[in-house]
């Protein structure tokens, strides 16, 4: 166990609707980073906030958007989903802004029909 | 430009005998970071291993070492005495210095132990 929770598990939704996925870092991390696991993209990695703020930005879709809350969850927001956006998205913690070691959460399942 | 190559889709080892995962990276800037993550058929990503740019010596953690071959741009993990536990996706992955601290990761590579 990591020390990453992310919420739901798993979930099924309908093309053109929206989701919320869920993030709480390990104790004491400060940054929170977002990837994309899909079959024809691979690991992606999508952003990353640092203590609140945006620090690196991937290939995030302009669809997806993503805050770090004062309390240091985080949540990634997936709007107008297509079938392409089925995927398992990690979150992952570090304690730095550039801490090598990040640890990753067990991911949610995202199932588009 | 593909930065991270694992030209390995699937490996096949003997219990107990060691395995060579490759990975070759691509990059301008002198300080980076490598990775190695598992990744079992339960989905989680687990930290294996990691090595610096300027580090000297290659990094070891247990049974698993990175083979550092900076003048080729390589990264090899090398996993001794192979378990069946040890069956499970490998990614590498790197970190390049400057805006950020994003990974890069590979295609993987999958490991499967026989008995």
């Amino acid at each position: 166990d990591s020390g990453v929770t992310q919420t739901p598990k798993h979930l099924i939704t309908a093309t053109g609707q929206r989701v919320t996925l869920r993030c709480s870092p390990r104790s004491g991390d400060l940054s929170v980073y977002w990837y994309q696991q899909s079959l024809d993209q691979g690991l992606q990695f999508l952003i990353q906030y640092y203590n609140g703020e945006e620090r690196a930005k991937g290939n995030i879709l302009e669809r997806f958007s993503a805050q770090q809350f004062p309390d240091l969850h985080s949540e990634l927001n997936l709007s107008s989903l297509e079938l392409g956006d089925s995927a398992l998205y990690f979150c992952a913690s570090s304690v730095g802004e550039s801490s090598y070691e990040q640890y990753f959460g067990p991911g949610t399942r995202l199932t588009v029909t | 430009a593909q930065k991270i190559t694992q030209t390995q889709p699937g490996m096949f080892v003997q219990e107990k005998e060691a395995v060579t995962l490759d990975c070759t990276y691509d990059t301008s800037d002198p300080s980076y970071g490598l990775f190695w993550y598992k990744q079992p058929s339960s989905g989680e990503m687990i930290f294996l291993i990691y090595q610096g740019s300027y580090d000297q010596q290659n990094a070891t953690e247990g049974r698993y070492s990175l083979n550092f071959q900076k003048a080729r741009k390589s990264a090899n993990l090398v996993i001794s005495a192979s378990q069946l536990g040890d069956s499970a996706m490998y990614f590498c992955a790197m970190r390049e210095a400057g805006y950020g601290n994003k990974l890069v990761f590979g295609a993987g590579t999958i490991l499967r132990v026989k008995s």
